[in-house]
């Protein structure tokens, strides 16, 4: 059974700062990773998707890599602004499980200003 | 991306009722959807598939008498609540699967009473 885990679990910086969270899972047999954020109260936004064959992608300030056979993938974050603040969430596409999603608990970012 | 909402982003109700919700595709025809339960400070829970014009397909763990899933047009999937229980409380989110991506909607947070 796929298991997404995510650390730190709360994290908070002040503004400008670059920041890195990570995201470990336990069966490296992915088909895909995503990084997504969540306001509060609020339905999720994809940030960026990593297929198995990927190491990384950018999308402006964020940078994800990916790392399959160690499990790991990470979200950089460059130059963090108040704006930022959110959950953001990690998961998994398990390889043959036709887009179902494995979810990490969430990493609750405050970017102070 | 695709556009889904949800209907209603807020409901109370009383112990021993039933709540729909419901999950639309707004500017895609969803053959697919999911439908997820987040507890506080939880992950996103996948609790069944929706396929239009066919049964839910549960996890396990997840009562298919308790949460009705009815998905029968390309646009509309519902989620009942049966005899809602105060352990039913939580943030339902549906989405829908466009190539490899999955767009969720903005969520129902649920009070039972």
């Amino acid at each position: 059974k796929q298991e997404v885990t995510q650390i730190p679990a709360a994290l908070s910086v002040p503004e400008g700062e670059n920041l890195v969270l990570n995201c470990s899972f336990t069966d490296s047999a992915i088909y895909n990773l995503q990084w997504f954020r969540q306001d509060p109260g609020k339905g999720l936004t994809s940030l960026l998707l990593i297929q198995s064959s990927q190491r990384e992608q950018t999308s402006g300030r964020l940078n994800a890599s990916l790392d399959k056979s160690s499990g790991r993938s990470t979200l950089y974050i460059a130059a963090s602004q108040p704006g930022d603040s959110a959950t953001y969430l990690c998961a998994v596409q398990s390889g043959g499980s036709n887009y179902k999603l494995t979810f990490g608990k969430g990493t609750l970012l405050t970017v102070n200003p | 991306g695709a556009v889904v909402s949800q209907h209603p982003s807020w409901v109370i109700c009383k112990s021993g009722t039933s709540v729909k919700i419901e999950c639309r595709s707004l500017d895609f025809q969803a053959t697919t959807m999911f439908w997820y339960r987040q507890f506080p400070k939880q992950s996103l829970m996948l609790m069944a598939t929706s396929n239009e014009g066919s049964k839910a397909t549960y996890e396990q763990g997840v009562e298919k008498d308790k949460f009705l899933i009815n998905h029968a047009s390309l646009t509309l999937s519902t989620l009942t609540v049966t005899s809602a229980h105060p352990e039913d409380s939580s943030f339902y989110i549906c989405s829908e699967a466009s190539g490899e991506t999955q767009y969720f909607g903005p969520g129902t947070r649920l009070l039972v009473l």
